[in-house]
């Protein structure tokens, strides 16, 4: 049974800082990987989505790599602002059986000005 | 504007009474899903449709039931038989169910009392 753990459950930076927010997943027979950013009360706005085939994908200040042998993807924020302020889930698509997303529990990401 | 909506965005209700939450997408997306999330938990999967006049459960189906008789429609109805129906729900779409990023809805938050 395929399980995604994001480790910290939250972190706490001051602004401007680079950070990275790590996501691992049990099973390597994914067929994507998706970043999600949640604000309190709100639906996900998908952030980025890694094909199993990719390394890495980029949005401004966003990058998210994908190493499915080992089962792990980050995601690294650069220059950090109190915007960025959310709770960020990742999700992977499994291959085969049962197919769907399956998501982590997230990491509440405070930015303080 | 293209995208997925979800109402009301608050629902109250006494226990024993079935209730239909709402979400409408104009993406022209083929794939609708409904999911749950519960505090410290990560987003649980109730039902999801490819196509239009089709579904199938997901992880957590018992309580609740959906139609898809439109393909911009997925409503889902929760029943008097879900034992925990307080809960934020969320619905979401995407082109295809497989390798193609899902996109959410504002979601609703339901509370039976």
């Amino acid at each position: 049974k395929q399980e995604v753990t994001q480790i910290p459950a939250a972190l706490s930076v001051p602004e401007g800082e680079n950070l990275v927010l790590n996501c691992s997943f049990t099973d390597s027979a994914i067929y994507n990987l998706q970043w999600f950013r949640q604000d309190p009360g709100k639906g996900l706005t998908s952030l980025l989505l890694i094909q199993s085939s990719q390394r890495e994908q980029t949005s401004g200040r966003l990058n998210a790599s994908l190493d499915k042998s080992s089962g792990r993807s980050t995601l690294y924020i650069a220059a950090s602002q109190p915007g960025d302020s959310a709770t960020y889930l990742c999700a992977v698509f499994n291959q085969g059986g049962s197919e769907k997303l399956v998501f982590g529990k997230g990491t509440k990401l405070t930015v303080n000005p | 504007d293209g995208g997925i909506t979800q109402s009301p965005k608050y629902l109250f209700r006494k226990e024993g009474q079935n209730v239909t939450l709402s979400c409408e997408q104009n993406l022209n997306h083929d794939a609708m899903y409904w999911y749950r999330q519960d505090p410290g938990q990560g987003l649980r999967l109730i039902y999801y449709s490819q196509i239009v006049n089709d579904f199938q459960k997901g992880d957590i189906a018992e309580g609740y039931s959906v139609s898809r008789e439109k393909k911009e429609s997925f409503p889902l109805t929760v029943t008097s038989a879900q034992k925990n129906p307080t809960a934020f729900y969320l619905c979401a779409s995407s082109m295809g169910q497989i390798h193609y990023e899902q996109y959410f809805g504002p979601g609703t938050r339901l509370t039976v009392t």
